[in-house]
């Protein structure tokens, strides 16, 4: 079946180093993939997002890299912050019906 | 300012009691949807509605049942609670095209 999974369920990282959040996703026939943060007690909310005609885009301090080869997704976060501390979901999306499927998600730990 | 809105926030109940919760956007969205996120934080899509049309409907027991009065409001009744039904449930709506799913502060149900 379909699924899309992170590679690690938590990444510590000192604050002001840069973060790297994996994510392998199993449908080649996905259009669009897109990145989500929770915080604690909140909802997700949208980071970023990449279409499968491209293999990277930029935000601020954020850059999300797709690999359509070997069904790769990343999301690089660049001097991490204490307020980025999180768990941080990808999600691909097939077909037309908007269906989102989501990973299994990374918390994102900052350390002062 | 809200773009996605649920009630209630919190919801503690008994087993077997019938319950609703309700979510509304003002984004000006058509389709709208229900997530469940388990004590793991894994977030599954249970169901789907395109301008009060039901489009997704995925393999979630039939004590649940969404009603779509509106393409602004999604709400989710659910019969006779169990106690695997305890977890957080998210309303999210996209526009068109059906990408970016901007999702609501959760409603944390527990079951006792």
């Amino acid at each position: 079946g379909e699924s899309v999974g992170l590679h690690l369920p938590t990444l510590s990282v000192q604050e002001g180093d840069n973060s790297i959040i994996n994510c392998a996703y199993s449908n080649s026939a996905s259009d669009y993939f897109i990145w989500y943060k929770q915080e604690s007690g909140k909802g997700p909310q949208f980071i970023i997002d990449i279409r499968s005609n491209m293999d990277k885009r930029q935000g601020q301090r954020v850059t999300v890299l797709l690999n359509k080869t070997v069904k790769h997704l990343s999301l690089q976060i660049a001097a991490t912050q204490p307020g980025d501390s999180a768990v941080y979901f990808c999600a691909e999306k097939t077909g037309n019906t908007g269906k989102l499927i989501f990973g299994q998600g990374t918390t994102l730990q900052v350390k002062p | 300012d809200t773009a996605v809105s649920q009630t209630p926030k919190y919801l503690v109940t008994q087993m077997g009691n019938d319950k609703s919760i309700k979510c509304e956007q003002n984004l000006g969205h058509d389709t709208m949807y229900w997530y469940k996120q388990d004590s793991k934080k894994f977030l599954k899509i249970m169901f789907s509605y395109n301008n009060k049309e039901l489009i997704i409907n995925e393999t979630v027991p039939n004590r649940f049942s969404p009603k779509s009065p509106d393409k602004a409001h999604l709400n989710l009744h659910i019969n006779s609670l169990e106690l695997g039904d305890s977890a957080v449930y998210f309303c999210a709506s996209v526009g068109t095209p059906k990408e970016t799913q901007y999702f609501g502060p959760g409603t944390r149900l527990l079951v006792l």
